[in-house]
């Protein structure tokens, strides 16, 4: 109950294209969702958040779109460039009982110029 | 204002032997949260402390890892009499009331 799976594991678009990253979770007490980023060799950074109580939310090029009842979200990113080439990752929790994050497994994002 | 410092930033231990990994949250922040990344997976949960208690280390393996987050200094992750499969990468994050995570650059332990 406390999984969250993220598709795919791998992504190459071009430069410009939309990656988009899914995650599903089944603890239907998770209300935070955030996506991070990662480069090699480094800790991962939070890119944006959501909270249930919306359905999408956008941060420049990045776009977390919520589907309470299906239980997914997912990630866009919009006009990709080689510099957004990194591992992605969903993550989920409960926000106000400690915040431990339950990450999904991680989506390595490639952008070709 | 300094992010997470976590050192080393790389350990070379042979099996058998103590690994201690540090971490300096952020200034401001009493909550500090620990995870281990094996090659090509996620993130997995490991412990999460405040000051001089461990509030959940539902994450933390039964034996040979233990954690503390004194009154003073930094946060240590210990595992004793290590083995390959303690081979990772070991995250430490911070916050200053358990909202937004703020990770340092880990730790990576190789262990021969």
């Amino acid at each position: 109950q406390q999984q969250v799976k993220q598709s795919p594991q791998s992504l190459i678009v071009q430069k410009g294209g939309i990656p988009i990253i899914n995650c599903a979770y089944e603890n239907t007490a998770f209300d935070y969702f955030p996506w991070y980023q990662q480069f090699p060799g480094k800790g991962p950074a939070l890119l944006i958040a959501i909270r249930p109580d919306v359905s999408e939310k956008k941060e420049g090029r990045f776009t977390i779109s919520f589907n309470k009842s299906a239980k997914q979200f997912s990630l866009h990113i919009m006009d990709s460039q080689p510099g957004d080439s990194a591992t992605y990752f969903c993550a989920a929790s409960m926000y106000n009982a400690g915040n431990m994050l339950t990450f999904g497994g991680g989506t390595r994002l490639m952008v070709k110029p | 204002n300094a992010g997470v410092m976590q050192n080393p930033r790389h350990l070379v231990r042979r099996r058998g032997q103590e690994a201690r990994l540090r971490c300096s949250p952020m200034k401001g922040h009493s909550h500090v949260y620990w995870y281990r990344q094996l090659p090509e997976e996620g993130l997995k949960f490991m412990v999460y402390l405040q000051k001089e208690n461990i509030i959940d280390e539902s994450g933390m393996p039964k034996e040979r890892f233990s954690a503390e987050f004194p009154k003073e200094g930094p946060s240590i992750l210990r595992i004793q009499q290590v083995v390959r499969g303690d081979s990772a990468a070991y995250f430490c994050a911070s916050s200053p009331w358990a909202g937004e995570l703020f990770f340092g650059e880990g730790s990576r332990l190789t262990v021969l």
